[in-house]
């Protein structure tokens, strides 16, 4: 199984500011016949199902403020929220749909400071 | 709209089994795979498995095989799943989700629905 190691695993944060969390796979997830990476990012709150919030590693779901950006490509990837805002505060997972079982990592939970 | 609409919570004793379901709306649900996901208090997002609405083919993670059955019925565009021999280890939120194709990943998802095994 593709493990993916997310970090850091919590993050406090003051409105305004700017995040980036890290997920890192244990294989490339770098499909060579699309040329794509197959890794995207959801956002769930508590009592809510996961949003998908990037796809392809940068793609951003129709609807997802520009804020949200994803990054990286092979086994590093990051989600970079600038300029936080209060609805921000959630959990943030990242997940390879390069192969299955489907697998995400253990999340990292954005708090206020 | 595509709509992902799940059962209501189960509080079941340990050994015993629960089906959960996920009823589906807006779009053909032949045409799809639906995965079932498992989410326990606080902790990761496990993928158990996924079903083709078309012929109810499917593909299980290997932890979960022995453990949860899915099924389809295409006449009411649901999708089950069965969790047998139940303990306190499957005490969790179970969520039915839907990629946009074949390989994508989860665009929608059900409510979730809470299983609590206790006695």
């Amino acid at each position: 199984d593709i493990v993916m190691t997310q970090s850091p695993s919590s993050l406090a944060v003051s409105a305004g500011e700017t995040v980036t969390i890290n997920c890192k796979s244990s294989q490339s997830l770098f499909g060579s016949v699309r040329q794509k990476n197959y890794l995207a990012w959801y956002q769930q709150k508590p009592g809510q199902s996961p949003k998908l919030l990037i796809y392809l590693a940068s793609t951003r779901e129709s609807g997802v403020p520009d804020r949200f950006i994803g990054s990286g490509s092979g086994t590093d990837f990051t989600l970079t929220i600038s300029s936080v805002q209060a609805e921000d505060l959630a959990n943030y997972y990242c997940q390879q749909y390069y192969d299955t079982p489907y697998t995400f990592g253990a999340g990292t939970k954005l708090e206020l400071k | 709209e595509v709509q992902l609409q799940q059962s209501g919570a189960e509080l079941v004793k340990p050994g015993a089994s629960v089906k959960l379901s996920c009823k589906t709306s807006g779009y053909t649900f032949s045409n799809y795979y639906m995965s079932w996901l498992k989410q326990m208090p606080g902790q990761n997002i496990e993928w158990i498995g996924n079903i083709y609405g078309g012929n109810g083919g499917t593909g299980y993670n290997q932890k979960f095989k022995g453990k949860a059955t899915l099924t389809v019925d295409k006449s009411s565009s649901t999708a089950y799943m069965d969790l047998s021999s139940l303990t306190s280890e499957d005490s969790a939120v179970y969520f039915c989700a839907r990629n946009y194709y074949s390989g994508a990943p989860f665009a929608y998802w059900g409510q979730g629905t809470l299983v609590t095994v206790s006695s």
